[in-house]
């Protein structure tokens, strides 16, 4: 599985759009970029996933460059509760791979009032 | 629909006594992982189940550790005798099929005194 890059931490004002950004140069064809985040005392919670198209749901949309070598996770309206430690990491997805779950230290987000 | 549930949420135990973490993952979802996380590291991966087998237990040290999961649902981990090094999180996830999205419980805190 490839290997991620991201800030150990950022800052962002409540109700502000927060960008998160992941390096992934080294993906292959047939990796999915994953985000999961993990507030303080819980599980990790799935966000969103993306091969190369972008996606949306009600949590956040992802921005893959079109060379697929980085993607940003975006939360719209940035509230306290999203204060967490958000992780990108590139796995296979599809039936019967291995495809395991390969946690950097991710980005610590604060969101300030 | 419920997620993933772990019990206990905490445990304090002292050093040389065993202690064991139960599991019960999202219904339906044939893959099972346990995973093992220190303070400010992301999680790790220690076995995963496919149904009752245990396919991928490379990272599980199999001197202290065990785990089983009886009819494919249900999983338990178990360390005995437990080491001062043990104190971490432990958290299980599940997926559909592997190679699928996994979702996380919220894990449970050993504290070996």
């Amino acid at each position: 599985d490839a290997k991620t890059t991201q800030p150990p931490s950022m800052d962002c004002a409540e109700g502000r759009a927060a960008n998160l950004p992941c390096n992934h140069s080294t993906i292959s064809g047939n990796e999915y970029v994953y985000w999961y985040r993990q507030i303080h005392s819980q599980g990790p919670q799935y966000i969103i996933h993306g091969l190369k198209n972008n996606e949306t749901n009600e949590m956040a949309s992802l921005i893959i460059t079109e060379d697929r070598k980085s993607s940003t996770l975006i939360l719209p309206h940035a509230t306290l509760r999203d204060t967490a430690v958000y992780y990108c990491i590139v796995r296979l997805f599809a039936w019967g791979s291995q495809g395991n779950l390969i946690f950097g230290k991710g980005t610590k987000l604060s969101v300030k009032p | 629909e419920a997620g993933v549930v772990q019990s206990p949420r905490y445990k304090i135990i002292e050093k040389k006594q065993p202690v064991a973490f139960w599991c019960n993952p999202i219904s339906g979802h044939n893959t099972l992982y346990w995973y093992l996380q220190n303070l400010g590291q992301g999680p790790e991966l220690l076995i995963r189940y496919e149904n009752e087998e245990a396919v991928d237990d490379s990272q599980l040290p199999k001197d202290r550790f065990s785990a089983e999961r009886l009819k494919g649902v249900d999983s338990t981990l178990k360390i005995q005798p437990a080491e001062l090094g043990d104190s971490a999180v432990y958290l299980c996830a599940s997926s559909l099929f592997v190679g699928d999205t996994q979702y996380f419980g919220p894990g449970t805190r050993l504290t070996v005194l």
